[in-house]
């Protein structure tokens, strides 16, 4: 059963927390993806990473790390500098060659104490 | 910069009916255009996309017609289904350098019954 998981659902952070959210696929691909979504705003581009142990920074980066140490796995870190972070967050993978055919997670909701 | 403006926001069809959503982008490096569908808290699905070589391509009730002079291009959801009912978003990609999806800001649509 191939797909996106991310993990968990819902997320509660206390302020001035650290928190991870989970990003796992098993399709293959090579690039993955963070965006957040806010009401009203569409998805904006956090970080992403197209192969191992590289990645970049979107347009709203700031406040946010993640790491790619497994081709499966993207995690997102919201730190205590992202001042508003109470938001949907998506996830999503690209297979090689076909970058702009994204493929997206369930998704987690982060809420702020 | 927004590089994509969609409208309506919102959009109220009856069962049966023709749902029409625009977009206009700005980046003349954008190469391909998808839409994505969204249900409330789930990830957004690839629904159907259009390269700017053609000017209208159709799956089924939804078609997407491209207007390449004018920089825009909309997606029409012929007989209208309470199911349909959905946010749906434009998006923008660019082959070159940046290689990422731009999206519009999302538009939710009713089928009533």
């Amino acid at each position: 059963d191939g797909g996106i998981t991310q993990s968990p659902k819902y997320l509660f952070r206390k302020e001035g927390q650290n928190v991870t959210l989970s990003c796992e696929q098993n399709l293959n691909h090579d690039a993955m993806y963070w965006y957040r979504q806010d009401p009203g705003q569409g998805l904006r581009l956090i970080y992403y990473s197209q192969i191992v142990n590289d990645f970049q920074k979107g347009d709203i980066a700031e406040g946010y790390s993640v790491s790619r140490e497994k081709k499966e796995s993207f995690p997102l870190t919201v730190t205590s500098a992202q001042k508003n972070p109470t938001a949907f967050y998506l996830c999503a993978s690209s297979p090689p060659g076909v970058r702009e055919t994204q493929y997206f997670g369930p998704g987690t909701r982060l809420l702020v104490l | 910069q927004q590089q994509v403006k969609q409208s309506p926001q919102s959009l109220i069809v009856q069962k049966g009916g023709i749902s029409i959503i625009n977009c206009a982008y700005e980046n003349t490096a954008f190469d391909y255009f998808p839409w994505y569908q969204q249900f409330p808290g789930k990830g957004p699905a690839l629904l159907i996309a259009i390269r700017p070589d053609v000017s209208e391509k159709k799956e089924g009730r939804f078609t997407i017609s491209f207007n390449k002079s004018a920089k825009q291009f909309s997606l029409h959801i012929m007989d209208s289904q309470p199911g349909d009912s959905a946010t749906y978003f434009c998006a923008g990609f660019s082959s070159g350098s940046a290689r990422q999806l731009t999206f519009g800001s999302g538009t939710q649509l009713t089928v009533l019954p």
